[in-house]
């Protein structure tokens, strides 16, 4: 079956300018985590959903970032007012949510200039 | 909330010899700790976990132990090959059940070279 999805595969966008990252999950996965990587860094903790639960959002750096979660299935990571320092590799992973395998997406590289 | 570290950040063995990662974490009621390896431009992938209901765990050339009591869990990679280069992650989470559970959490990340 399908893994996990995210769109685009790149994005590049001018500063201050609003961007929407896209993960389909594997379909049903009740866990999904957003997680942020710099260039030769480690994981950063973005966001947690876990099922119909309030997410975690304990990761997001500033009220500029934020995701939901739609019917338990797709998320959205948008950041708004995009500045240089959000240049990254935005990683989604989903899992059964019955502390198993967590799969990535294969991330969106988002540049901003 | 849980704090994973990961020692050490960057490690160089020489090809068939073998390496060990360390990493602590602080949530005692942690209870599932995967680890992820990164090949360059790719994303992370698992190779093995383990759960705290046992102590030890093989699967061909790797091995991972855990120590409950010292929260502490290690990765060992014997007789090492240049396809082993990559960036290895731990992780720990909570049981489902408990508040935050399932929640993973990672280390900094250890960058492996295997020297041929």
């Amino acid at each position: 079956g399908a893994g996990v999805s995210q769109s685009p595969s790149n994005k590049v966008t001018e500063k201050g300018k609003d961007v929407e990252l896209r993960c389909d999950p594997i379909s049903g996965h009740t866990a999904l985590y957003w997680y942020r990587q710099s260039l030769g860094q480690g994981l950063e903790f973005l966001i947690y959903f876990q099922g119909n639960s309030a997410p975690d959002k304990s990761g997001l750096p500033s009220d500029r970032f934020s995701a939901e979660r739609t019917g338990g299935s797709v998320s959205t990571l948008t950041i708004q007012r995009t500045q240089q320092e959000d240049s990254a590799v935005y990683l989604c992973a989903s899992s059964p949510g019955m502390n198993t395998e967590a799969f990535f997406g294969q991330g969106t590289r988002l540049t901003v200039v | 909330g849980e704090n994973v570290e990961q020692h050490p950040s960057t490690l160089s063995v020489q090809e068939g010899d073998s390496a060990v990662i360390k990493c602590t974490y602080s949530d005692s009621a942690s209870n599932y700790f995967p680890w992820y390896k990164q090949e360059l431009g790719k994303r992370p992938q698992l190779i093995i976990d383990i759960r705290s209901n046992v102590g030890e765990k093989k699967d061909q050339r790797i091995a991972v132990t855990l120590n409950k009591t010292a929260k502490h869990f290690s990765l060992h990679i014997t007789e090492t090959q240049p396809e082993d280069s990559a960036v290895y992650f731990c992780a720990a989470s909570r049981p489902p059940w408990e508040a935050a559970g399932n929640k993973l959490t990672f280390g900094g990340g250890t960058r492996v070279l295997v020297k041929p």
